[in-house]
């Protein structure tokens, strides 16, 4: 199965002040048909996850413009431009280029 | 705006069958671009995919699962349900049904969960 690996796992931020999170795989996540599947989710406390990225950098319907991916091959990094307090939570990389699709290990965004 | 629903025990015995239901609604499960799949969560723990399936009943499962899980649709219903069989302690999660679209291979929409623990 392909490793996906997320750092850091916990991230400390200033309201206002962006936060970066690496996803970084185990392989290429480019597919034979040229796409590259792989996308973003946030859990915030209590929640269900929430698509926020799909293919590397398209932002779901709703997503705010402060969240954007970007990455290719096996390095992969959601940025967000100025955190707000909704934005506390655990954020989830997932690859779907390989069977069977794995996810990273979660990044936990907390507001210091 | 399409929902998904799960239902089922919250509390199932080691060796037994666990059972779960998804009920969508705002939108049909016969569409052919989305898959429907099962995700769970252990406690304190990251994501992990089980299965998914077509409205045609094809289905796909994890490989580390697939001995004991189950996958199926209920196209009248607007239904999917997931069975495991044979749990122990390490099934016990919050499990998750959600929807795979197929252009982006994610995961779009998703319920709320359930808790079921084994014990």
């Amino acid at each position: 199965d392909i490793v996906m690996t997320q750092t850091p796992l916990s991230s400390p931020v200033t309201l206002g002040q962006p936060a970066s999170i690496s996803c970084r795989s185990s392989q290429s996540l480019v597919h034979s048909n040229g796409n590259t599947y792989l996308s973003w989710l946030q859990q915030r406390p209590g929640q269900p996850p929430r698509l926020l990225i799909y293919k590397v950098s398209n932002r779901f319907s709703g997503v705010p413009d402060r969240f954007s991916g970007s990455g290719a091959g096996t390095d992969f990094t959601l940025k967000i431009s100025r955190v707000e307090a909704e934005d506390v939570g655990v954020y989830y990389c997932m690859q779907a280029t390989h069977f069977p699709r794995t996810f990273g290990q979660g990044t936990k965004v907390e507001i210091k | 705006q399409v929902q998904l629903q799960e239902s089922g025990p919250g509390l199932v015995k080691p060796s037994q069958t666990l059972s779960l239901t998804c009920t969508v609604s705002g939108g049909s499960i016969g569409s052919a671009d989305y898959y429907w799949s099962w995700v769970r969560q252990s406690p304190g723990k990251g994501l992990e995919w089980i299965a998914y399936i077509y409205y045609s009943g094809s289905a796909y499962y994890s490989p580390s699962l697939k001995s004991r899980v189950t996958i199926s649709v209920d196209t009248s219903k607007n239904q999917f349900s997931l069975k495991v069989n044979s749990v122990t302690a390490a099934d016990t999660a919050v499990y998750y049904c959600a929807r795979r679209e197929l252009d982006g291979d994610a995961f779009d929409i998703w319920g709320q969960g359930t808790m079921v623990t084994v014990s």
